[in-house]
């Protein structure tokens, strides 16, 4: 059972460059989430999406945009990369009943130069 | 939604003690839920306390929850160099908010030898 799967895990870009990360679920989740981890700091919601179809979005959206692909994928999407966004990032999945807890993947580190 | 906010920043012990880590938070709640990040990982989910229970156990893990104080704290017994990671609290609020999380800067816990 893989649970939440991200890709890659690792990137480098430089300033400017456009990039897709990618996420997959397999544990039947209607809700996905994608956050930003920086150093000191906790994780920061960028976009979710709630249920098929609909996306939303977070705390920090400025510069990305979202595809919910189908139930198992949603993917994150940097048009055009700034060093401020070099962080790292996790893609999450739950249920939508509440009282349910957040599945995380491991992470893609994005660093751009 | 609401951040849990997590205390102490850092905590080291020994292996073997009891560690004891604090979280607050400011409005009424669902539940609130704790997580564990190890060095390069993404998040695992402990513990889920609901806002009508009181205290709720998982192997060497204690979670007890004051709605009165609006604070939790995890206790972790006998611990092991393995617990060595970062815990997070993030709380369910009752309205709105779907099932979005927000997370503080968590607390840092080593385990040492």
């Amino acid at each position: 059972n893989a649970g939440v799967t991200q890709t890659p895990k690792f990137q480098v870009l430089k300033t400017g460059q456009s990039m897709t990360l990618q996420c997959a679920q397999d544990m039947n989740h209607n809700s996905m989430y994608w956050y930003r981890q920086d150093p000191g700091m906790g994780l920061r919601l960028i976009y979710y999406s709630a249920s098929e179809g609909t996306t939303d979005k977070g705390e920090v959206p400025n510069g990305y945009n979202v595809s919910r692909l189908n139930k198992r994928e949603f993917s994150l999407r940097l048009e055009s990369a700034a060093p401020s966004q070099t962080s790292v990032y996790f893609c999450a999945s739950s249920t939508e009943i509440s009282n349910q807890p957040q599945h995380f993947g491991d992470g893609t580190r994005l660093s751009i130069l | 939604s609401q951040q849990g906010e997590e205390d102490p920043q850092a905590l080291s012990i020994q292996e073997g003690e009891n560690a004891t880590m604090n979280c607050s938070y400011k409005t009424s709640i669902n539940n609130l839920q704790w997580y564990r990040q190890n060095s390069g990982r993404g998040l695992v989910h402990l513990i889920l306390i609901r806002s009508n229970e009181r205290e709720k156990h998982s192997g060497r893990l204690r979670v007890t929850l004051d709605t009165s104080k609006k604070s939790s704290s995890l206790l972790i017994t006998a611990s092991r160099a393995a617990d060595t990671a970062s815990y997070f609290c993030p709380p369910m609020g009752v309205t709105g908010g779907g099932n979005k999380l927000t997370f503080g800067t968590g607390t840092q816990l080593k385990v040492e030898l």
